[in-house]
């Protein structure tokens, strides 16, 4: 049974807009969360991660969000560029050791 | 700068055949893995190692098998390959993390090897 969960395949933004990409988790012995990046015919790249002691962790253009209440997570891209036009898996690690991937949701940004 | 390589990007092989994927890792580090890449699936855990000679099975192992004989060197066998096994395989490695450990850290990936089999 899949753990991690992103429900959406697919988004578009305009470039300039905000993209907010969502991942919800089920177990709740997940301590530590990712996001990476991955472009065709590429491995994926880490982008930026959280752990479940905070709430919002922030590098340049790309913020995540922690709602342990809800096991939802979600990572928010502002603004948006057509570089960031890819594949992006979200994952959870329980102490590490081991990485539970969620299907991916493919972003276009719209020039 | 971390690399991860895996010995091939595009691999092509008919049905039947034993296939090895390889991939060595510079970082030193305990932890490797194996993954698949499916549209509409995501990455797919098909084996991992902690430590030289140790394997433990991932979500998919049917049909593959793993060889970690050194730190730095994990490869996939697909003892007889069939086109279900089509696929973007992905190896990873990170650090080991004992004791229960808070995680904080990432796993590193290769270039992915694009496998088709005919």
């Amino acid at each position: 049974d899949q753990q991690v969960k992103q429900n959406s395949p697919s988004l578009s933004v305009q470039e300039g807009r905000i993209s907010i990409l969502n991942c919800d988790y089920t177990n709740s012995m997940f301590d530590y969360f990712l996001w990476y990046k991955k472009y065709p015919a590429e491995g994926p790249t880490f982008l930026i991660s959280i752990s479940s002691i905070k709430d919002k962790n922030e590098d340049g253009r790309f913020t995540v969000f922690l709602n342990k209440s809800a096991k939802h997570l979600s990572l928010h891209i502002v603004p948006s560029q057509p570089g960031d036009s890819a594949v992006y898996f979200c994952a959870a690690s329980a102490h590490g050791n081991q990485f539970y991937f969620g299907t991916g949701t493919s972003l276009t940004v719209i020039p | 700068d971390v690399k991860v390589t895996q010995s091939s990007r595009y691999l092509v092989k008919r049905t039947g055949e034993k296939v090895f994927l390889e991939c060595v890792q510079d970082m030193d580090h305990e932890n490797m893995f194996w993954y698949r890449q499916d549209p509409g699936l995501g990455l797919r855990l098909i084996y991992f190692s902690y430590d030289v000679k140790m394997k433990e099975k991932g979500d998919i192992p049917e049909g593959y098998s793993v060889s970690r004989e050194k730190k730095e060197r994990f490869s996939l066998i697909l003892e007889s390959a069939s086109t279900n096994q089509t696929s973007m395989y992905l190896c990873a490695s990170s650090l080991l993390l004992l004791g229960g450990r808070t995680s904080n850290t990432e796993a590193f990936f290769g270039q992915g090897t694009r496998l088709t089999v005919v």
